[in-house]
């Protein structure tokens, strides 16, 4: 079946610093790719979307470039603030599959000032 | 505000006992989800309702039991509670699988 592999955690990295957290997939159909966010005691929060093949995602400064020949979609940051630190989730939803969202296993940031 | 709103936050209670989780959108949309967080973070759909109708039901202990009275709402009844049990419950809604909007969660402990 269909499923997402994440980095583990925790990532710890000062403040300014670049991030990446590396998410793979593997899906039977053409799957939509997400990132969420999850802040200490919070809920889930989508941070950016891709669609289709090529398709980035951004917001926030976070970026990620749907890859299919690499079934990748890499979470990226140029230069995060401590106020980023939380729980990442790579997650995927295949039409195929009922349309439900399968996640990525979550990779904790912390990030020190 | 529109939002996926469920209650409680915080639910404690005996190991034996039956408690509902409640969640309702107000965003139109006709998907509704359950999902489990454990303590390790690890998140698993449970239940999926469309326009009120099962279309997901994941090897979930038949102790656990959705019920969706109309589009907009999706709870969850869980009978005999066990410690295995605790963990925090996210309902989620989504339109034709590309907008997903959780509640902020129902955090259960089991004692």
């Amino acid at each position: 079946g269909d499923s997402v592999t994440q980095m583990e955690g925790p990532v710890t990295l000062s403040e300014e610093a670049f991030l990446t957290i590396n998410c793979t997939y593997t899906a039977t159909g053409y799957p939509s790719l997400f990132w969420y966010v999850q802040y200490p005691g919070e809920g889930l929060q989508l941070l950016l979307k891709a669609t289709k093949a090529d398709d980035k995602g951004s917001n926030k400064g976070f970026e990620a470039t749907y890859r299919k020949e690499t079934t990748s979609f890499h979470l990226e940051k140029g230069s995060v603030q401590v106020s980023d630190s939380a729980v990442y989730f790579c997650a995927l939803s295949d039409p195929s599959q009922g349309g439900k969202l399968i996640f990525g296993q979550g990779t904790e940031l912390s990030v020190k000032p | 505000d529109t939002a996926v709103s469920q209650t409680p936050k915080y639910l404690v209670t005996q190991m034996g006992n039956d408690k509902s989780i409640k969640c309702e959108q107000n965003l139109g949309h006709d998907t509704m989800y359950w999902y489990k967080q454990d303590s390790k973070k690890f998140l698993k759909i449970m239940f999926s309702y469309n326009n009120k109708e099962l279309i997901i039901n994941e090897t979930v202990p038949n102790r656990f039991s959705p019920k969706s009275p109309d589009k907009a709402h999706l709870n969850l009844h869980i009978n005999s509670l066990e410690l295995g049990d605790s963990a925090v419950y996210f309902c989620a809604s989504s339109q034709q699988n590309y907008g997903y909007t959780f509640g902020s969660g129902t955090r259960l402990t089991v004692v």
